[in-house]
């Protein structure tokens, strides 16, 4: 059955370096998502992605933040200048189309990668 | 604007006993509604959904959920627990009107099965 891969798994980094975060989303799905968990917290959006383009972004995803579809398998998310705040697990999901271009209601989450900024 | 709230953040049942995690939503249009499942150190994987049609939706692992529009609610439920079912649970609901919905979780229900 096809799956939203993630890497890496895990990372750690310094704070106020830069971090890329990268999803493999399943083939044929056209709509891309990010979202994120601070331990012991909710999931939280972050920002949605197709064509190309954003199509929606929280609040919590400021200048910091960025999102990019390099080639035609790859999804990644940039953290520009780490904070200790962005200490999180960050998942990346993905859905498919319905006719009309709209994205289907169901989105397949990745395992997530576990951001440490020390 | 949508929101989801989930009362209880953890709930203990014995194995065998039935499982009930609530959750009920608010929302300005009609909702699609979900629950997501996470094992410890998983992802988030989909348990089941409402998005139109018959309020009684079945899931995977004997899970169930109904949706109540009078009462804004979307409980879990499954008859008899299994100690593989401890996880946390996370009710979310979404806009069939956008075009790339954003889903909104609920603050999770953690759940504990007692031997």
């Amino acid at each position: 059955e096809p799956e939203v891969t993630q890497t890496p798994s895990h990372q750690v980094t310094q704070m106020g370096q830069e971090v890329i975060l990268r999803c493999v989303p399943i083939s044929n799905h056209l709509y891309f998502y990010w979202y994120r968990q601070i331990l012991g917290q909710k999931v939280e959006f972050l920002v949605s992605f197709y064509n190309n383009e954003i199509s929606e972004k929280s609040e919590i995803f400021d200048d910091q933040f960025s999102v990019e579809r390099p080639d035609g398998s790859n999804f990644t998310l940039k953290i520009r200048s780490t904070k200790l705040e962005d200490s999180a697990m960050y998942f990346c999901a993905s859905s498919d189309v319905v006719l009309g271009g709209g994205a289907k209601e169901t989105q397949y989450f990745g395992p997530g990668t576990r951001l440490l900024v020390l | 604007a949508q929101s989801v709230t989930q009362l209880g953040s953890h709930v203990s049942v014995s194995e065998g006993a039935l499982v009930l995690l609530r959750c009920n939503y608010s929302s300005s249009v009609p909702p699609y509604l979900f629950w997501y499942v996470q094992y410890p150190n998983q992802g988030l994987q989909l348990l089941l959904k409402y998005t139109t049609g018959a309020t009684l939706v079945k899931g995977i692992n004997g899970f169930e959920a109904e949706f109540k529009k009078s009462e804004t609610s979307f409980h879990l439920t499954k008859p008899s627990a299994h100690m593989s079912d401890a996880a946390e649970y996370f009710c979310a609901v979404t806009s069939g009107y956008s075009s790339a919905s954003k889903i909104i979780f609920g603050s999770g229900t953690r759940l504990s099965i007692r031997p």
